[in-house]
């Protein structure tokens, strides 16, 4: 299986209701980044949380990060419909210095209006 | 601040011609990573360049693949002799520091390529 593992693969919600996504890794990072794909489109940076970080917020978003168990969540509280898109998580690989990231097979997410 | 600019958005390409990818960064940055997305996929890195340089090649198929990132002018990713397989979307990133961004990475749009 593949760095960056991310879990569900499909997520359907109604506005309003909170979305949360898992992220598994297999090797050591400096930092694991989450990113939003509308449907046809490029990848926005949504947040970046460094190895020595547990928690971050940025307005409706979350991320944990537990480096013990390779993982991470991102929870989207409040949805929108707006928030429909696909969900990557990406990380470095320990390497930092290569801009070399490794994405997830994302999780693709719709919130119902 | 135009972002990251690829062009063009869709190209469609007979079988065994070639296919030329092209990345402008945004302002200030000097560093710029291709990546391939297969439908339903996420993103695999290609190739890191800076400025006349390849840093990290190890993502690019070995034959019919190659980029540059000239002095002047944008960067280019070519495709020689392509096949359906090839089909794919093409995203170009872009950085202004070595090390691992405060704020990611910012991506174009990407290029959408479909071998007929």
């Amino acid at each position: 299986s593949q760095q960056g593992e991310e879990d569900p693969q499909a997520l359907s919600i109604q506005e309003g209701e909170n979305a949360t996504m898992n992220c598994s890794y297999k090797t050591s990072i400096n930092n694991l980044q989450w990113y939003r794909q509308n449907s046809g489109r490029g990848l926005v940076h949504l947040i970046l949380i460094r190895s020595n970080e547990r928690e971050k917020h940025s307005g409706r978003l979350r991320v944990t990060l537990d480096t013990s168990k390779k993982s991470s969540s991102l929870l989207i509280t409040a949805s929108r419909a707006a928030d429909t898109a696909s969900y990557f998580c990406a990380t470095d690989g320990g390497s930092g210095n290569t801009g070399k990231l490794i994405f997830g097979q994302g999780t693709t997410l719709q919130v119902k209006p | 601040n135009a972002g990251v600019m690829q062009n063009p958005r869709h190209l469609v390409r007979r079988r065994g011609q070639e296919a030329r990818l092209r990345c402008s960064p945004m302002k200030g940055h000097s560093h710029v990573y291709w990546y391939r997305q297969l439908p339903e996929e996420g993103l695999k890195f290609m190739v890191y360049l800076q400025k006349e340089n390849i840093i990290d090649e190890s993502g690019m198929p070995k034959e019919r693949f190659s980029a540059e990132f000239p002095k002047e002018g944008p960067s280019i990713l070519r495709i020689q002799q392509v096949v359906r397989g090839d089909s794919a979307a093409y995203f170009c990133a872009s950085s202004p520091l070595i090390s691992s961004p405060r704020d990611g990475y910012t991506f174009g749009s990407g290029t959408r390529l479909t071998v007929v």
